[in-house]
């Protein structure tokens, strides 16, 4: 099954980049590494993801180690509705099972 | 624009209780996955459907069961409801779970009393 480790929670100032990095060992070659987010009572929301070359959109960027066993979630400028629960996670399995794990609570201070 | 819709935004149930958790989506996506969430241990994985009446248990399939008659429609079903089934249930959908994003519905808040 596919595992993923991040820190519990994090905390930025407002308006400072945030790196919020995630381990995943068990990535096989052809999974992509895929991000979201999940502000105060709602679903999860996609930001990124990735294969092996780092990403960026408009929501934030995607670097990929080289061994793809982590990867770093980047919000350039961090503004409070920012502030939600960052989970990383990579499909793997023959049918393709997803899990998520705890995740990180991102706080922005203003 | 995507869309996962779950039938019910809050449910209060009796303990014993069958209770239905309705999920459609109308992106003609073969997957399928119906989560809980808790307090401190983040979402974990239910059943996951790959195709129509195909399922797989996911992490926590104890106490649950899930139907998938059509390709748009998957149920959560809980044979009888108990005190600990009180939680948030999330729907999601993807075509592919390789490249492809998983989109969520708004969640339902069950509470079995």
């Amino acid at each position: 099954d596919a595992k993923t480790t991040q820190p519990n929670s994090m905390e930025s100032n407002e308006e400072e980049p945030v790196h919020l990095p995630c381990n995943h060992s068990t990535i096989s070659g052809t999974d992509y590494i895929h991000w979201y987010r999940q502000l105060p009572s709602q679903g999860p929301e996609y930001v990124i993801h990735g294969l092996t070359s780092n990403v960026n959109n408009r929501m934030a960027s995607l670097a990929i180690a080289e061994d793809r066993k982590s990867s770093t979630l980047i919000l350039h400028r961090a503004t409070l509705r920012d502030a939600a629960v960052y989970y990383c996670t990579h499909g793997t399995g023959g049918y393709q099972k997803v899990t998520f794990g705890i995740g990180t609570k991102l706080q922005v201070i203003p | 624009d995507v869309k996962v819709t779950q039938s019910s935004r809050y449910l209060v149930k009796r303990t014993g209780e069958k209770v239905f958790l309705e999920c459609v989506q109308d992106m003609d996506h073969e997957n399928m996955f119906w989560y809980r969430q808790d307090p401190g241990l983040g979402l974990r994985l239910i059943y996951f459907s790959y195709d129509v009446k195909m399922k797989e248990k996911g992490d926590i399939p104890e106490g649950y069961s899930v139907s998938r008659e059509k390709k748009e429609r998957f149920s959560l079903i809980l044979e009888s409801a108990s005190t600990n089934q009180t939680s948030m249930y999330l729907c999601a959908s993807a075509r592919d779970t390789s490249g492809n994003t998983i989109y969520f519905g708004e969640g339902s808040w069950l509470t079995v009393v």
